[in-house]
């Protein structure tokens, strides 16, 4: 079946380091790609996306490349926030007819110091 | 920008009794889910729904658990007889009529504590 690995965390970083969360799939087919992001006490925001290979999404100084020959969509952001302390979600979804459902990695949990 | 909304924010129900978890998608969505996420674990997908029918369901999603449209906006998750184990946060997320490449768009989830 569908499967989402991303890093392990926590990670900790400065305030305006740069930062990578690595996610790697496999997938039976053709998936969509979508970084999810969970702050302190809320619900689940999508912060990006992406729906076909070579595709970059962008999102408030996130970006993630969908790279199909290494199935990886790596997060990255060059100048961190400590408003940026938050739980990260790779995930993807596939399917058809009438399913959708989204497949999650673990999350990482990235802290950010001032 | 709409949203997805979800009551009780918080619900404390002794073991054994029924809890029903409520969802309002947004209006013109037409693909309903409901995932849960135990402390410390990662997004677990149980339920996906469309045309008021279950399009699929995760091993999780046992006889003890349904789910209904009973109205036409609200999406509810009912848990018959719950359990310690059911100690987690649910979220409810809806999508657009796009398949695959929309993406959903989640609530801010119920925490749900079995005593």
């Amino acid at each position: 079946g569908d499967s989402v690995t991303q890093m392990e965390g926590p990670v900790t970083l400065s305030e305006e380091a740069f930062l990578t969360i690595n996610c790697t799939y496999t997938a039976t087919g053709y998936p969509s790609l979508f970084w999810y992001v969970q702050y302190p006490g809320e619900g689940l925001q999508l912060l990006l996306k992406a729906t076909k290979a070579d595709d970059k999404g962008s999102n408030k100084g996130f970006e993630a490349t969908y790279r199909k020959e290494t199935t990886s969509f790596h997060l990255e952001k060059g100048s961190v926030q400590v408003s940026d302390s938050a739980v990260y979600f790779c995930a993807l979804s596939e399917g058809g007819g009438s399913n959708y459902k989204l497949t999650f990695g673990k999350g990482t949990l990235l802290t950010v110091n001032p | 920008e709409p949203e997805v909304t979800q009551t009780p924010s918080h619900q404390v129900t002794q073991m054994g009794q029924e809890v029903i978890l409520r969802c309002v998608p947004i209006s013109n969505h037409l693909y309903f889910y409901w995932y849960r996420q135990i402390l410390g674990q990662k997004v677990e997908f149980l339920v996906s729904f469309y045309n008021n029918e279950i399009s699929e369901k995760s091993e999780i999603f046992d006889d003890q658990f349904s789910v209904e449209r009973p109205d036409g906006s609200n999406f509810t998750l009912k848990i018959r007889s719950t359990k310690l184990e059911d100690s987690a946060m649910y979220f409810c997320a809806s999508s657009a009529n796009l398949g695959w490449r929309q993406p959903q768009h989640f609530g801010d989830g119920t925490r749900l504590s079995i005593l």
